[in-house]
């Protein structure tokens, strides 16, 4: 079945470092890529996504790539600041018809150090 | 505009009693998925629901569990005889009917602990 792999499964980096999280994905169909934060307690909140026509996709300190070829896409964090401490997970769905489900990664937890 | 809702917030039962999640989805949304959290995991998907109809289910486990989205009313996950590996977060999450905006938007959660 429908499967993501997400690496690191931790993350410890310095403020004002960047970070890079990894994920790939089995099912070729899928053509909607989603990253989710999540505080602890807290539900999962959308920071960037992104759609299989488009290569790269940023939002000011955030960006995604994919790579379709070799089925995998990135979270890259520049200038990290201590309150982007949390868990990162990574998605994958094929948004078509009556389908979209997401399936996620395993999470990665992102430390930021002051 | 309210967001995805979901109650109660905290739920818990004894084994073999019945947990009845509730999830609203945001208004004008007409598609319905519930996740499920265990602790220290990532997000399982379970179910994926329109007003009505059950669209996929191949994530729900065989027995105990079962979901609906009536016509009028939140969706609702239900889980029968409940047991101690039940014990997760449940997150439900919605969507427009399919067009330009694909993202899910989740609810704050369902916390269930079975004593």
């Amino acid at each position: 079945g429908e499967n993501v792999e997400q690496h690191p499964s931790t993350l410890s980096v310095q403020e004002g470092d960047s970070a890079v999280i990894k994920c790939t994905y089995s099912d070729s169909a899928s053509n909607y890529f989603p990253w989710y934060k999540q505080e602890l307690g807290k539900r999962p909140q959308l920071i960037i996504d992104i759609r299989s026509n488009v290569g790269e996709k940023k939002d000011q300190r955030i960006a995604v790539t994919l790579n379709k070829t070799a089925k995998h896409f990135s979270l890259h964090i520049t200038e990290t600041q201590p309150e982007d401490s949390a868990v990162y997970f990574c998605a994958a769905t094929r948004r078509s018809g009556n389908t979209g489900k997401l399936i996620f990664g395993q999470g990665t937890t992102l430390q930021v150090k002051p | 505009n309210a967001g995805v809702m979901q109650n109660p917030r905290h739920l818990v039962r004894r084994r073999g009693q019945e947990a009845r999640l509730r999830c609203s989805p945001m208004k004008g949304h007409s598609h319905v998925y519930w996740y499920r959290q265990l602790p220290e995991e990532g997000l399982k998907f379970m179910v994926y629901l329109q007003k009505e109809n059950i669209i996929d289910e191949s994530g729900m486990p065989k027995e105990r569990f079962s979901a609906e989205f009536p016509k009028e009313g939140p969706s609702i996950l239900r889980i029968q005889q409940v047991v101690r590996g039940d014990s997760a977060a449940y997150f439900c999450a919605s969507s427009p009917r399919q067009g330009v905006v694909w993202e899910q938007f989740f609810g704050p959660g369902t916390r269930l602990t079975v004593l």
